[in-house]
């Protein structure tokens, strides 16, 4: 069954630094998300991208954070400039078309020192 | 924000007998709902869904119930079996984004 890819598994970063979080969405998805889950708390959506736009995003979403789809594959989350309360589980999911559930990677773990 | 509320944190069930899961959301515009499972390590894996214009969705051992009145929801899982042991998430969608509940840990005893 094809599922959503992400890598790292694993990111520890000094704050400050930038880190790019790598998805692969599932093969002819079109809709693509990021979430996250602090430690301890809920999922939260981060943004939602769409015909190579954003569609929406959260308050979550500042300046710091971008999203990419390079090339016919990747969907990438970008945060410039981490803070420590950026540590969390980062989620990426996609879904083929309005009628369908998203599905989502292993996550990857994300901690800042 | 507690659009979307699991109150029970975690479940105990024997194995054989029926789980129920338990959702309640605040915003009577969600009109599509969904559960999903999530073992430690992984991401969360989709189960099932209900649309608003339904009040039953049934696959197999899993059947979603959902009351637009009481604005409600809920899973039910007969028999459960010790595979079943996870967290189990209520979600609503926006068509944008999924608002999830905190989640509910389902232990199954042998």
């Amino acid at each position: 069954e094809p599922e959503v890819t992400q890598t790292p598994s694993h990111q520890v970063t000094q704050m400050g630094q930038e880190v790019i979080l790598r998805c692969v969405p599932i093969s002819n998805h079109l809709y693509f998300y990021w979430y996250r889950q602090i430690l301890g708390q809920k999922v939260e959506f981060l943004v939602s991208f769409y015909n190579n736009e954003i569609s929406e995003k959260s308050e979550i979403f500042d300046d710091q954070f971008s999203v990419e789809r390079p090339d016919g594959s990747n969907f990438t989350l970008k945060i410039r400039s981490t803070k420590l309360e950026d540590s969390a589980m980062y989620f990426c999911a996609s879904r083929g078309d309005d009628s369908q559930p998203q599905h989502f990677g292993d996550g990857t773990r994300l901690s800042i020192l | 924000d507690q659009q979307v509320k699991q109150n029970s944190p975690s479940l105990s069930v024997q194995e054989g007998r029926i789980s129920i899961l338990n959702c309640d959301y605040t915003n009577s515009m969600f009109d599509y709902f969904l559960w999903y499972k999530k073992y430690p390590a992984e991401g969360p894996t989709f189960l099932i869904s209900i649309s608003s214009i339904k009040d039953k969705n049934e696959d197999g051992r899993f059947t979603v119930f959902l009351n637009k009145s009481a604005k409600h929801l809920s899973l039910h899982i007969v028999p459960s079996q010790p595979g079943d042991s996870a967290v189990y998430f209520c979600a609503a969608s926006d068509n944008y984004q999924l608002i999830w509940g905190a989640g509910t840990k389902l232990i199954i005893k042998p």
